[in-house]
């Protein structure tokens, strides 16, 4: 299996400023379609996980332009340019590359 | 508005057996992959099982492979998970979940495995 692995586990950020987590796969997510199946999904307390960012960058529907995604190969970052009170949660990288599909242990952002 | 409505799920005895439903909506369900991912209180998200549009393509994590079967009924706009020979490691809240990038994602079911 895939393993994912984040850093930070736990981000507390200043209102308005930016954050950034980093996730890595033990493996390429390379497909062989040439695809990378690489998501980022939040988890807001009490809720089910939202999608946010599919094949690396692509942002979802609805999903405002302050998240993106970045990366290749291994190694892949979301950035939010200026975190907000509605992003506190957790976020979880996502390898859809290769079944079984894993995640990473999750990142939990929070207000300083 | 895409819905993914989940039903089925309880306590139940170690052994025993469940079977967990989600009903669709908003979408063309019969064009859609679709999977079953769990998340154990506390913990982080774990994906149990996907299948193809037509049904024809199963796949399962190692840890419920046997124990677990995924259906559809496109008619039906409806997803199952028959879950057999229960644990206590399987008590968590599962998610029906659209497509491989993980799109939408219902409220979930709380499954329960306890004496």
């Amino acid at each position: 299996d895939i393993v994912m692995t984040q850093t930070p586990l736990s981000s507390p950020v200043t209102l308005g400023q930016p954050a950034s987590i980093s996730c890595r796969s033990s493996q390429s997510l390379v497909h062989s379609d040439g695809n990378t199946y690489l998501s980022w999904l939040q988890q807001r307390p009490g809720q089910p996980p939202r999608l946010l960012i599919y094949k690396i960058s692509d942002r979802f529907s609805g999903v405002p332009d302050r998240f993106s995604g970045s990366g290749a190969g291994t190694d892949f970052t979301l950035k939010i340019s200026r975190v907000e009170a509605e992003d506190v949660g957790v976020y979880y990288c996502m390898q859809a590359t290769q079944f079984p599909f894993t995640f990473g242990p999750g990142t939990k952002v929070d207000i300083k | 508005e895409v819905q993914l409505v989940e039903s089925g799920g309880g306590l139940v005895l170690p052994g025993g057996s469940l079977r967990l439903s989600c009903s669709a909506s908003g979408f063309t369900f019969s064009s859609s992959w679709m999977g079953w991912v769990r998340q154990a209180p506390g913990k982080g998200l774990e994906w149990v099982a996907k299948i193809n549009r037509d049904g024809s393509e199963k796949n399962y994590v190692d840890s419920v492979k046997v124990r677990f079967t995924i259906s559809r009924d496109n008619a039906k706009n409806s997803l199952y998970l028959q879950m057999n020979s229960l644990r206590a490691e399987d008590t968590a809240v599962y998610y029906c979940v659209k497509d491989q990038r993980g799109s939408y994602w219902g409220q979930g079911t709380l499954v329960t495995v306890s004496s």
